[in-house]
């Protein structure tokens, strides 16, 4: 099984800041996911990245896929109390058997 | 509303007792999937059904025995559980995960005590 890192674990910042948050891996994915997880909810898929270099924007949000297709980045500019939630990646992995998640990044935007 | 509903929201169980955790999608999704979601770690795969058949079993101890009775519908069946075995259990479904991902259920909260 492919592992994937996230950081920082826990993330809490103020209304309007902006942020990034961290997906890692020493193997290659053939693509990568993000979710955004809310308490007493299951993930909701964000975003799908295939191609290593990849930029995708959604709003307040852009991910991108690292060249080499083991990394991936999540921005987010002047966030808002309702981003808070757990922020997952899971990558696909080469065999196309599994999708690996990470252990998230928990944010807190505070009014 | 996700599309795919998992009932009960929260167990209580002893370890003596068994239950089932209820899993039902009508997104016309073809493959199937039971995850264990603890604190602290990654989300852990247990089980996967693909056309109702079990493909994958995640060397998923014996007390934790799934069914898949046709493509709409998930069951977990619990039994002699440990305390260790608290968590939340996720059920999620997909039709072409690379592009659209999974669609997850809200979790059955399971204490076991």
């Amino acid at each position: 099984t492919q592992l994937l890192e996230q950081s920082p674990q826990f993330l809490s910042i103020q209304e309007g800041e902006n942020l990034t948050v961290y997906c890692n891996s020493s193997s290659v994915f053939s693509s990568l996911q993000w979710y955004r997880q809310e308490p007493g909810e299951g993930p909701v898929l964000l975003v799908t990245v295939v191609t290593g270099g990849e930029v995708k924007k959604l709003k307040r949000l852009t991910f991108q896929f690292g060249d080499a297709r083991k990394d991936s980045s999540l921005h987010i500019t002047a966030a808002q109390p309702g981003d808070t939630g757990l922020y997952l990646c899971a990558g696909e992995e080469t065999s196309g058997s599994r999708l690996t998640f990470g252990e998230g990044t928990q944010l807190t935007v505070n009014p | 509303e996700t599309g795919v509903t998992q009932t009960p929201r929260h167990l209580v169980m002893g370890m003596t007792n068994k239950k089932s955790l209820k899993c039902e999608q009508h997104l016309g999704h073809n493959a199937m999937y039971w995850y264990k979601q603890s604190a602290k770690k990654p989300l852990e795969l247990m089980f996967v059904y693909n056309f109702k058949e079990q493909t994958e079993n995640n060397s998923v101890p014996s007390r934790f025995s799934p069914e898949c009775p046709n493509s709409s519908h998930l069951f977990l069946h619990l039994h002699t559980l440990q305390p260790e075995d608290s968590a939340l259990y996720l059920c999620a479904s997909s039709q072409d995960r690379l592009i659209y991902g999974y669609t997850f259920g809200s979790g059955t909260r399971l204490t076991v005590v």
